[in-house]
């Protein structure tokens, strides 16, 4: 199958600082990422989904100017967290899928965000 | 987004069957009906996916009732590493992402 990886896997941060998580996709090229967070013992909740080289689309309730997202190329993407605070700690998961009908999300590995 | 109804969680021995049941009786005539899982601590893992007739690949089998109203995943010999929280997704998948994942069905495998 195809391989979605995160950099960071885990990151510790003060409140009030930005933190940018990466998602690439390695051995394909992704049209579409998706980000989802999911805190603990929750299921996965997903936060925005980037088309490449245009803008995000954002769920209800997901602040566009908080969780910036940037997808520049067909390998990958950034979800950067601006401002963290606690309430923002999370697991945060990206996935990657091909265009066309009822293609394969990859899930990348999932990066563990937690803020001071 | 059509409703999914699974059970909260499962037991199976070891190298036993295995029948993950999902009910999604408001899916729509376009839907896919994806099964993803999630180990701990990890991103899922796409495990299958059908539209109307039953499915086989490598990890499991999926079976699909005729009416699509539900649908059941099958693993033919369980292992420990198949203890996971598994999900039944409908949704039309790929470049769409309305995949929406609800609380899942958390597999135990006893030895």
């Amino acid at each position: 199958g195809a391989v979605v990886s995160q950099h960071p896997s885990w990151v510790i941060c003060k409140s009030g600082t930005s933190v940018k998580i990466e998602c690439r996709s390695l051995d394909f090229q992704a049209t579409t990422m998706f980000w989802y967070r999911q805190f603990p013992k929750q299921s996965l909740m997903l936060m925005a989904t980037s088309n490449e080289g245009s803008k995000a689309t954002y769920e209800q309730g997901v602040e566009k100017d908080k969780f910036l997202i940037n997808h520049a190329s067909l390998t990958l993407s950034t979800l950067t967290v601006t401002s963290a605070h606690p309430e923002d700690s999370s697991f945060y998961i990206c996935s990657a899928s091909r265009a066309g009908v009822a293609q394969t999300q990859y899930f990348g590995p999932g990066t563990r965000l937690l803020v001071l | 987004d059509a409703k999914t109804t699974q059970p909260n969680s499962m037991e199976s021995n070891e190298e036993e069957p295995v029948h993950l049941p999902c009910n999604h009786s408001t899916i729509s005539g376009t839907d896919y009906i994806h099964w993803y899982r999630q180990l701990p601590s990890q991103g899922p893992e796409y495990v299958i996916h059908g539209l109307t007739s039953n499915v086989n690949n490598r990890m499991a089998s999926l079976a699909i009732a005729e009416d699509r109203k539900s649908s059941t995943l099958i693993l033919h010999r369980a292992t420990l590493r198949d203890a996971a929280v598994y999900y039944c997704i409908p949704g039309y998948g790929g470049s769409q992402g309305n995949l929406i994942f609800g609380k899942g069905t958390k597999l135990s495998v006893k030895p």
